[in-house]
């Protein structure tokens, strides 16, 4: 049990495109998801933490406007990376958590690559 | 699909004892990440291997991976409260990380 997906696993695109991620909790309800950004061997950054049915709440230093996300359901978030530049290549992961207390499940991450 | 397991689950120890957790992917693994999450917190990355047989160390925490890039293991020599969290390896493959299920230290009070 506790299995998040992450669609698209790698992605090519253009400079000055959007590309949205999805994550996916697959048997069960997650009431917030987290969204990370990973430079090679560094850990991961926290962007924002969504909850079901509300405004994702971004940290420090993460344009919203960029990086945007959508918790429209409790087994479905999604980010997309708005006009994305060649900086924005990185490894997205998510996660889920049922509620505050519980563990968080990852997924499997996606690469993006901005050309 | 690809699988990492982790075992054991749960690790309750004396302070002052050893912990060790272990990883083993079903695929060959590029490389193998380790993580370290206190409780209510965020993963932390520790380290990470690439090289078969490869062996590290940061202090008391050893790190090791298989010579068949398949496993991995992290030993903590004499556990302190500190050492208190659930401990993830994530394996790379074919771009994706795979992450085991994680193995939590808790110190017997």
């Amino acid at each position: 049990g506790a299995v998040v997906s992450q669609h698209p696993s790698w992605v090519i695109c253009k400079s000055g495109t959007s590309v949205k991620i999805e994550c996916r909790s697959l048997d069960f309800q997650a009431t917030t998801m987290f969204w990370y950004r990973q430079f090679p061997k560094q850990s991961l950054m926290l962007m924002a933490t969504s909850n079901e049915g509300s405004k994702a709440t971004y940290e420090q230093g993460v344009e919203k406007d960029k990086f945007l996300i959508n918790h429209a359901s409790l087994t479905l978030s999604t980010l997309t990376v708005t006009s994305a530049h060649p900086e924005d290549s990185s490894f997205y992961i998510c996660s889920a958590r049922v509620q505050q207390g519980y563990e968080q499940y990852f997924g499997p991450g996606t690469r993006l690559t901005v050309t | 699909g690809q699988q990492v397991m982790q075992i054991p689950q749960y690790q309750h120890v004396q302070e002052g004892e050893d912990f060790t957790t272990y990883c083993n992917s079903s695929t060959t693994l590029s490389n193998i990440q380790w993580y370290k999450q206190r409780p209510g917190g965020h993963p932390v990355f520790l380290i990470q291997l690439v090289k078969s047989g490869e062996v590290k160390k940061q202090k008391r925490l050893t790190f090791q991976f298989g010579e068949a890039k398949k496993n991995s293991s992290l030993h903590i020599t004499a556990t302190q409260t500190t050492d208190v969290g659930t401990y993830f390896c994530a394996g790379n493959s074919n771009y994706q990380l795979i992450w085991g299920a994680g193995t939590k230290l808790i110190i017997k009070p």
